[in-house]
């Protein structure tokens, strides 16, 4: 089965500052890669999602883009941090295989901008 | 699009007691997949249970069960013999069957928190 790995667990940055989040896979290969993000005491916000190496899908536009530049490697990052940029991010993975049985969940990127 | 409603943000159970989580989905799919998942704490999410839409019978794991009403788009969670343990968000998600690679993002309601009274 398999593991995602995030990193860091918490962060706290000033505004106007760059960002980037990692999510790797380990124990599968070729899976949907997805970066939600959830504001306090709210549900999970679908950010972008990805089939493979190069192909990034945006949900919804603004200050973060992805990328994926390896099929286990899934990147979120922005170039200048907003104080709405604050939140709980998750990277999950989804396999063909594993369809109906739920993501893959990392530990998730608690993100404070100052 | 599909939406999944959660409409009640907060609930509470005494402990040993039965509570029962209200989730509706907007979907014009046939086929699909519906989830509970648990975020403690810790904010790992846990998966709680699933449901494939083209399977009638109600799944259960344990003390979790689900009412699945395909017609009326209904997804509830029932909690029997609460424990101070089940205290955390849930959030009842949807995400499509067929499609893949793409279109099977998940998506997810905003969540009700659950409270044990010992």
């Amino acid at each position: 089965s398999q593991t995602i790995h995030q990193w860091p667990a918490t962060l706290v940055q000033p505004v106007g500052s760059p960002l980037s989040l990692e999510c790797t896979v380990e124990g599968t290969s070729n899976p949907n890669l997805y970066w939600y993000r959830q504001a306090a005491g709210r549900g999970l916000q679908l950010l972008f999602y990805s089939v493979g190496i190069g192909q990034i899908s945006s949900e919804v536009p603004q200050n973060l883009s992805a990328s994926r530049p390896q099929d286990r490697q899934f990147i979120l990052s922005s170039k200048k941090l907003l104080l709405s940029d604050s939140g709980f991010y998750l990277c999950a993975g989804y396999t063909r295989l594993d369809r109906g049985k739920g993501y893959t969940f990392g530990s998730g990127t608690r993100l404070t901008v100052v | 699009a599909q939406t999944v409603t959660q409409s009640q943000p907060e609930m509470s159970v005494q402990e040993a007691e039965t509570v029962t989580l209200s989730c509706t989905y907007d979907t014009s799919e046939s086929d699909y997949y519906l989830f509970w998942y648990k975020q403690p704490p810790s904010r790992q999410m846990i998966l709680v249970i699933r449901q494939e839409a083209y399977k009638q019978q109600n799944a259960t794991e344990n003390r979790f069960s689900v009412n699945f009403q395909k017609a009326a788009k209904s997804f509830s969670l029932k909690i029997s013999d609460s424990q101070l343990g089940d205290a955390a968000m849930y959030f009842c998600a949807y995400t499509r069957s067929g499609g893949w690679p793409n279109n099977n993002d998940m998506r997810f309601g905003a969540g009700t928190r659950l409270t044990v009274k010992p």
